[in-house]
């Protein structure tokens, strides 16, 4: 059973040309995550949803923009990708409680290749 | 912000042994620490957490420490397997909750287990 969801699996994009990943999810959490993952790396967050608010990361570079238009759905959307960019996109859900600390989920990923 | 630093990079063990990895984190206040699993090209899934008001938590064959006062917790896995091959990330939340939440990753550490 899905419970996050990204399509594509697998992106391929020219340089330059923008690209939207996708992601859904069925557990109703009300926190959504995108990470950048590169290889041997750990995954970087790019920016979060929690409910409606968006918090962006200090050093997300303006490139990379999201939407969320509802609590299932968040969209990763790349202006204008670089070779840079090439990499696993991964999107996580968590639902919040007081105190704090719960588990993310992760979604599969999309690998992007730009050429 | 938060820093997790983790080690080590590899680790090469023959089945059956123990490993151990180790991450120190820098903010005091974070109360959460999860250990993830990523297998080559998958997600990362969650496999233990700890959280700050525990010393130690134990699932089979995996455990998790935790000094607050060093800044200091551990991954130990007892009588390794091949499949337990993949990289584990350790990760630390900085936040109680709120529009703040997310993790830290330290950098991951490559665990081959040799039959």
């Amino acid at each position: 059973d899905a419970m996050v969801i990204q399509n594509p699996r697998y992106q391929v994009t020219q340089f330059g040309k923008p690209v939207t990943l996708s992601c859904s999810q069925t557990l109703n959490h009300n926190v959504m995550y995108w990470y950048q993952q590169k290889s041997s790396q750990a995954p970087k967050l790019l920016f979060h949803y929690y409910d409606k608010d968006f918090n962006n990361e200090a050093d997300t570079p303006d490139n990379f923009q999201s939407r969320r238009p509802n609590t299932s759905f968040c969209f990763l959307d790349i202006r204008s990708p670089g070779l840079g960019d090439a990499a696993m996109y991964l999107c996580a859900t968590s639902r919040d409680r007081p105190g704090g600390g719960v588990e993310q989920y992760f979604g599969p990923g999309t690998r992007l290749t730009v050429t | 912000g938060e820093n997790v630093e983790q080690h080590p990079s590899t680790l090469s063990v023959q089945e059956g042994d123990s490993a151990v990895i180790k991450c120190t984190y820098s903010d005091s206040a974070s109360n959460y620490f999860p250990w993830y699993k990523q297998e080559l090209g998958k997600r990362p899934q969650l496999i233990i957490d700890i959280r700050s008001n525990v010393g130690e938590k134990k699932d089979q064959r995996i455990a998790v420490t935790l000094n607050k006062t060093a800044k200091h917790f551990s991954l130990h896995i007892t009588e390794t397997q091949p499949e337990d091959s993949a990289v584990y990330f350790c990760a630390a939340s900085i936040t109680s909750g709120g529009s703040n939440y997310k993790l830290t990753f330290g950098k991951g550490t490559l665990l081959t287990v040799n039959p």
